[in-house]
C-alpha cells in the first residue's frame, strides 16, 4: 500500500520567515495530494490541495509544488504569522473508480512554531 | 451548516467496557470515514463507508465494528475496550464526484478523545 513519509517532525520560525515541509509517497499511483492544518483540539481542515495533472498550485500565502518523477511533493507558507503556528498533515490518494474511494494515506505531521 | 458533528468529545473507559463513538453529517455526503490520531503520528483509518448499507475496511480495523444505516450518520463500536485503543478518534466525510470518482476534500469533525484505563 501506500507510504507517506513527512519531513521535518517540527519546525520553528521567526514571523516573516517562509516556511517549507516536505513529503515524499510511495504509490505511482497517487494522484490527489491534500494539505490539512490541524489546530489545537480542532479536526484537520483542508487548506490546499493539488492534483497530479499540475506542477504547483498557490493560494495567496500558501503554495504547493509537486514532482511526480521524484515522488515529493511540499508545502510553501510565505510572510509566516503566528496564527499559522498548528500541526501540518501531508496526504496522498488515489482518484478514479475502482477501491480508491478517496481513502487518504497521512504523512506523520508537523509542528510548525511561528514566534512573533 | 453544523459539517461533522462527533460525540462524545472525551471519554474515560475500563478496560473491557464496550462504547460508540457517534459521528452524523449534515452535507448529504456519500462516503465516510473514521480515523484514529495516535501521538506523534498521522491519521490511519480505521473502517469507511461509501454509502448507506456500505462498509469496508482500512487499515487499522481491528478491534472496532462500523455500521452505515443511513447517509447521515456512521458510528463506530468498541465491543472490548483495551489500553492499545486509547487515542482521538476522528471521523470525515467527503462528496462522490462524477462516475469515475474524483477526489473531493474530506471534512472532519473535532474528534473524540478515548482514553481506556
Amino acid at each position: 500500500g501506500e507510504n507517506v513519509e513527512q519531513h521535518p517532525s517540527t519546525l520553528s520560525v521567526q514571523e516573516g520567515d517562509s516556511a517549507v515541509i516536505k513529503c515524499t509517497y510511495s504509490d505511482s499511483a497517487s494522484n490527489y495530494f491534500p494539505w490539512y492544518k490541524q489546530e489545537l483540539g480542532k479536526g484537520p481542515q483542508l487548506i490546499i490541495d493539488i492534483r497530479s495533472n499540475v506542477g504547483e498550485k498557490k493560494d495567496q500565502r500558501i503554495a504547493v509544488t509537486l514532482n511526480k518523477t521524484a515522488k515529493h511533493f511540499s508545502l510553501h507558507i510565505t510572510e509566516t504569522q503566528p496564527e499559522d503556528s498548528a500541526v501540518y498533515f501531508c496526504a496522498a490518494s488515489k482518484e478514479g473508480g475502482g477501491t480508491s474511494y478517496g481513502k487518504l494515506t497521512f504523512g506523520q505531521g508537523t509542528i510548525l512554531t511561528v514566534h512573533p | 451548516n453544523a459539517g461533522v458533528t462527533q460525540t462524545p468529545k472525551f471519554r474515560i473507559l475500563k478496560i473491557g467496557q464496550s462504547m460508540t463513538l457517534q459521528c452524523t453529517q449534515d452535507m448529504n455526503h456519500n462516503y465516510m470515514y473514521w480515523y484514529r490520531q495516535d501521538p506523534g503520528m498521522g491519521l490511519k483509518l480505521i473502517y469507511y463507508s461509501v454509502g448507506a448499507g456500505i462498509t469496508d475496511k482500512g487499515e487499522v480495523p481491528n478491534g472496532y465494528n462500523v455500521s452505515r444505516s443511513t447517509t447521515e450518520d456512521f458510528p463506530l463500536r468498541l465491543e472490548l475496550a483495551a489500553p492499545s485503543q486509547t487515542s482521538v478518534y476522528f471521523c470525515a466525510s467527503s462528496q462522490r464526484q462524477g462516475v469515475v470518482y474524483s477526489n473531493q476534500p474530506q471534512h472532519f469533525g473535532d474528534g473524540t478523545r478515548l482514553s481506556i484505563l
